[in-house]
């Protein structure tokens, strides 16, 4: 299967904590997305970072990639109850498909 | 407001039904996409097209079609709808400032259950 993996599957911390989410890929990427899933609800893209970058920030967001690897990392600092929600990697292989990996469930506790 | 919008939300329908899920961006993008998703939250690529009258199928196998009549319209049609399409159903469009360049921007999904 092309399609990533994001360990942990679930994660459940205290407001105020930071929230570290993996991502694992098969293969040579151009680039990787994080998106954002609330309940019942689309994607939300949040941030891309390219095969040539080895860190991203938007925020509260810190994304790194280590193509050597093939993982990529997503940091949230200092999460709120807001927070909570499922987050997805995708990879952007050839041609013009991404590629969603398995997901991780994040809540926050207030 | 550029957006991507998705109808109905929620859909409960009787075996062997024709539905017709809706998909309709205001972006001008080239690419959309049809995703179903598990209740264990992976996303599964069905359809895409890459503009007006291109449609593939993606790598899941579906028994649902698809049209692109208009860049800003890309229906889901089920002829017969069974409990295996219980599913969510989410439709993506993308822009196209080079390979890669742009993400999806997802619609709000449709909740669909076969019963």
């Amino acid at each position: 299967s092309q399609q990533g993996e994001e360990d942990p599957q679930a994660l459940s911390i205290q407001e105020g904590e930071n929230a570290t989410m993996n991502c694992s890929y098969k293969t040579s990427i151009n680039n990787l997305q994080w998106y954002r899933q609330n309940s019942g609800r689309g994607l939300v893209h949040l941030i891309l970072i390219r095969s040539n970058e080895r860190e991203k920030h938007s925020g509260r967001l810190r994304v790194t990639l280590d193509t050597s690897k093939k993982s990529s990392s997503l940091l949230i600092t200092a999460s709120r109850a807001a927070d909570t929600a499922s987050y997805f990697c995708a990879t952007a292989e050839t041609g013009n498909q991404f590629y969603f990996g398995t997901g991780t469930s994040l809540t926050v506790i207030p | 407001e550029a957006d991507i919008y998705q109808t109905p939300r929620y859909l409960v329908i009787g075996t062997g039904k024709k539905i017709t899920l809706e998909c309709s961006q205001t972006m001008g993008h080239d690419k959309m996409y049809w995703y179903q998703q598990d209740p264990g939250m992976e996303l599964h690529l069905i359809h895409y097209s890459y503009g007006v009258n291109s449609t593939e199928k993606g790598d899941l196998s579906s028994e649902s079609t698809v049209s692109r009549i208009r860049t800003e319209h890309f229906p889901l049609t089920l002829e017969s709808a069974r409990p295996s399409h219980t599913s969510q159903y989410l439709c993506a469009s993308r822009g196209d400032r080079g390979w890669g360049a742009d993400g999806y921007t997802f619609g709000s999904g449709t909740r669909l259950t076969v019963v």
